[in-house]
Order: structure tokens, then sequence, then C-alpha cells
């Protein structure tokens, strides 16, 4: 299979700091998404991007597929954004694959 | 609400103990998930439907089986719980949305223990 790796592993901020997550994936894929899981396990979906980079509000996400690797940034982090971020990526279609997670604590 | 509903939230198993996990999704997907999540292991798929009347094994199906009832529910089962087992299991469900693009949803988990 395919093997994805997401670094830092934990991340410690101070309310107010800017953050960038790495993930970087061993081949080709179809799909790459990102998620966020609150402290009280609830999962949420937060970007579809294959390639390119989008915004939403304080985050954003750029993928370069060529060079197998995605960035999520928060910008002006805030408690709330607390939790474990997870990479996925799609593989033969129809198989998502997650990397382990970088776990974020936002200090006020 | 649309979504994704798993039933139970939490479950104690004794050694050797079988049992169901339910997932319903009520978007209209084709595709649904059995997922477990174990500490610093991310989330790991047992097995997919990619559509109704289909299934198909994951990354670690071993232990467990699947039903595809509908399009709605798909279900997983423990014929004979072990240990290795406690985890948290969550469910999703997919559609593929233009332009080529995933929408993807979990369902809220279940909590399993096996003693």
């Amino acid at each position: 299979g395919i093997q994805v790796e997401q670094s830092p592993p934990d991340l410690i901020l101070q309310e107010g700091a800017n953050s960038t997550l790495r993930c970087n994936f061993s081949d080709s894929v179809n799909n790459l998404q990102w998620f966020h899981q609150n402290p009280w396990g609830q999962l949420i979906n937060l970007f579809y991007i294959p390639s390119g980079t989008k915004q939403n509000g304080r985050l954003s996400a750029t993928t370069v597929a060529t060079e197998r690797y995605s960035l999520l940034y928060i910008s002006s982090s805030q408690t709330t954004d607390s939790g474990v971020y997870f990479c996925a990526v799609l593989y033969n279609f129809n198989k998502f694959y997650f990397g382990s997670g970088t776990k974020l604590n936002v200090k006020p | 609400n649309a979504g994704v509903t798993q039933t139970p939230k939490f479950q104690v198993l004794k050694t050797g103990q079988s049992m169901t996990l339910q997932c319903a999704q009520d978007m209209n997907h084709n595709s649904m998930y059995w997922y477990r999540q174990d500490p610093g292991m991310g989330l790991r798929l047992i097995y997919y439907s990619a559509s109704e009347g289909t299934t198909d094994k994951g990354e670690v199906p071993n232990g467990y089986n699947v039903s595809r009832l509908n399009k709605r529910e798909f279900s997983l089962r423990l014929e004979s719980a072990a240990p290795s087992q406690t985890s948290v299991y969550f469910c999703a469900s997919s559609v593929q949305n233009s332009p080529g693009g995933y929408g993807y949803t979990f369902g809220s988990g279940t909590r399993l223990t096996v003693v």
C-alpha cells in the first residue's frame, strides 16, 4: 500500500500564532483530503485538494502532487483549532489511507 | 438530520463474544467504509463498499465481516471478539462530487472495549 507520513506529530501553539502541518505520501494519488478531529472525537472534512491551493477563512492548504506532499496552514490560531489534523490520500480510486495525524494544542 | 449514524456509541464485550456495529447514512452516498482508530496510528480501513451489493477488504480486515444491507446501511460484525479489537470504530460514507472531489462524512464513532 501507500505510505502517508505527517509532521510534526505534536504541536503546541500560543493563541494567535501561525503553523504549518505537512503530509508526505509515497506514490501518486487520485485525491487528498485534510480532516480535523476535535477533542470530542468528531471528524470534520476541511479540504479536498488533490493539487493547487485552497483557502477557507484562517485555514489554507497546498498540494504539490508531482512532489508528493501537501501543507496545511493555520493562521492566527484559536483554542478551538485544537485537536488532531489528518491527511488522507485516495489510492486505487476507492481506498482512503490516513496519516497518523498531527496533534495540535492551542493554549490561551 | 442528514449524516451518518452509528450505533451503539459505547460497548464492552468479553473475549469471544460477538456483536454487530450498525451504520446508516441518509445522504444517498454510494460508498461506505469502516475504519478503526487506535492511539497514535490514525485511522485504518477495515472494509469498504464502493456501491450497494459490493464489499472489499481494506488494510486490516482480519477478525471482521461486513454486510451492505442496502444503499443506506453498512454493518460490521465481530464474530469472536479479542482484546486486540479494542478501538474506536468509525463509519463513513462518500460521494464523488463534481469536478472530481469526494464528499466524505464520518459518523460519531463507537468506542469498543474487549476484556
